[in-house]
């Protein structure tokens, strides 16, 4: 089955420097790359995702990256704010039903 | 109506009582799913349902028990559950194509167990 991995665990950035989060998995069918956003004891909502089909997509200051050669897609989120602190999650889905989550980010920004 | 619903918002129970969670639908999603996540960690799937029958279990213990009455309702029947079921437990549902899916999974705002 698909394996997806996300690194780091933890990231804290000062407000308006820009976050990373990378993420790799292994099932080449793999053709659906959401990124999920989750508040303490809220649900995960998607803030972009990207189809196998594309390379990047941007929204704002938000975008994503996604190289099917080497199996691993970004998320970039640039001039980062206090409200961007929550946990990130990456996700790869195929044309079944199964989403295969990443293990998550901790992303703190710093005023 | 593009949102999943979810009642009740917490729940309480002891180890011997039974209970359900509901989870609603009305976007004619016909792939529907149960997650249980723990604080911090990924969601963790339990079951899906694609058009009203039970596709994958992912070796869920028979203290939990899916079901799916019709397209847009989707219950957790609880019984007998241990502490270590406490969590948040989340309803998910999307949209079905000819070919299998290729799009967004829409969450409810989850029911918070706590089993004493």
């Amino acid at each position: 089955g698909e394996n997806v991995e996300q690194h780091p665990s933890t990231l804290s950035v000062q407000e308006g420097d820009s976050a990373v989060i990378k993420c790799t998995y292994s099932d080449s069918a793999s053709n659906y790359f959401p990124w999920y956003k989750q508040e303490l004891g809220k649900r995960p909502q998607l803030i972009i995702d990207i189809r196998s089909n594309v390379g990047e997509k941007k929204d704002q200051r938000i975008a994503v990256t996604l190289n099917k050669t080497a199996k691993h897609f970004s998320l970039h989120i640039t001039e980062t704010q206090p409200e961007d602190s929550a946990v990130y999650f990456c996700a790869a889905s195929n044309t079944g039903n199964q989403f295969y989550f990443g293990t998550g980010t901790s992303l703190t920004v710093i005023p | 109506d593009t949102e999943v619903t979810q009642t009740p918002k917490h729940l309480v129970m002891g180890m011997t009582n039974k209970k359900s969670l509901k989870c609603e639908q009305h976007m004619g999603h016909r792939a529907m799913y149960w997650y249980k996540q723990k604080a911090k960690k990924p969601p963790e799937l339990m079951f899906v349902y694609s058009y009203e029958k039970l596709s994958i279990n992912e070796s869920v213990p028979s203290r939990f028990s899916p079901e799916c009455p019709n397209s847009s309702l989707l219950n957790l029947h609880l019984h007998a559950l241990q502490p270590e079921d406490s969590a948040l437990y989340l309803c998910a549902s999307r949209q079905q194509y000819s070919g299998g899916s290729y799009n967004e999974q829409f969450f409810g705002p989850g029911t918070r167990l706590t089993v004493l």
